[in-house]
């Protein structure tokens, strides 16, 4: 069984600081993964996805992959509470068709 | 912008009815896709499909079938629902084959089987 695992949460971090999510996989095969963020009640949308080793960077989010280690994390900075809600990790399966989803981190941010 | 849409937001049955959500996405993707989403349970896959008229079995295939028979349109069946069916449904889709294509989700179908 190919596993993609986060920790439930729920995170809280104060506003201003910055959210740490961390995402670790178990297929060597994966090359490709994503984070959606998910509001309560509402559909998965696309924050970041990331393909090679090391950071990518896209305004207040950073998204990391170690593929020695089959880690994968995204940073927010100056969180908002806004930012509040599940983050989900995924990576590609080997068959290249199915996305294997994490089961979210829930991120609180109080003001 | 992709736009992924399913027929109804909220839907409410009764045991043994057949029910058919539909999904709808306008930017020409290969692949469509259809999930459950419970509490603790996370995003599971229920089917896929690569191409008109192709399907393949996701993790948790009983007791749903699909249909793809235009490009732009996946639809999932539920032959008789039941209770333990009461779930949200995701539709996603996504450009094609290789492992890296972004899936972009429909709004969700809250049903409830009575």
């Amino acid at each position: 069984q190919k596993e993609v695992e986060q920790n439930s949460g729920p995170l809280s971090v104060p506003e201003g600081a910055i959210a740490s999510l961390n995402c670790t996989y178990s297929d060597r095969g994966s090359q490709s993964f994503f984070w959606y963020r998910q509001y309560s009640g509402k559909s998965p949308e696309l924050i970041m996805s990331i393909y090679s080793n090391g950071d990518k960077e896209d305004g207040r989010f950073t998204a990391q992959l170690n593929k020695a280690s089959q880690y994968v994390s995204l940073l927010i900075r100056d969180s908002q509470p806004s930012d509040s809600a599940t983050y989900l990790c995924a990576g590609y399966s080997n068959s290249g068709y199915a996305l294997n989803f994490g089961k979210g981190t829930s991120l609180l941010v109080t003001p | 912008d992709v736009k992924v849409t399913q027929s109804s937001r909220y839907l409410v049955k009764r045991t043994g009815e057949k029910v058919f959500l539909e999904c709808v996405q306008d930017m020409d993707h290969e692949n469509m896709f259809w999930y459950r989403q419970d509490p603790g349970l996370g995003l599971r896959l229920i089917y896929f499909s690569y191409d008109v008229k192709m399907k393949e079995k996701g993790d948790i295939p009983e007791g749903y079938s699909v249909s793809r028979e235009k490009k732009e349109r996946f639809s999932l069946i539920l032959e008789s629902a039941s209770t333990n069916q009461t779930s949200m449904y995701l539709c996603a889709s996504s450009q094609h084959t290789g492992g890296s294509d972004t899936q972009y989700f429909g709004p969700g179908t809250r049903l409830t089987v009575l």
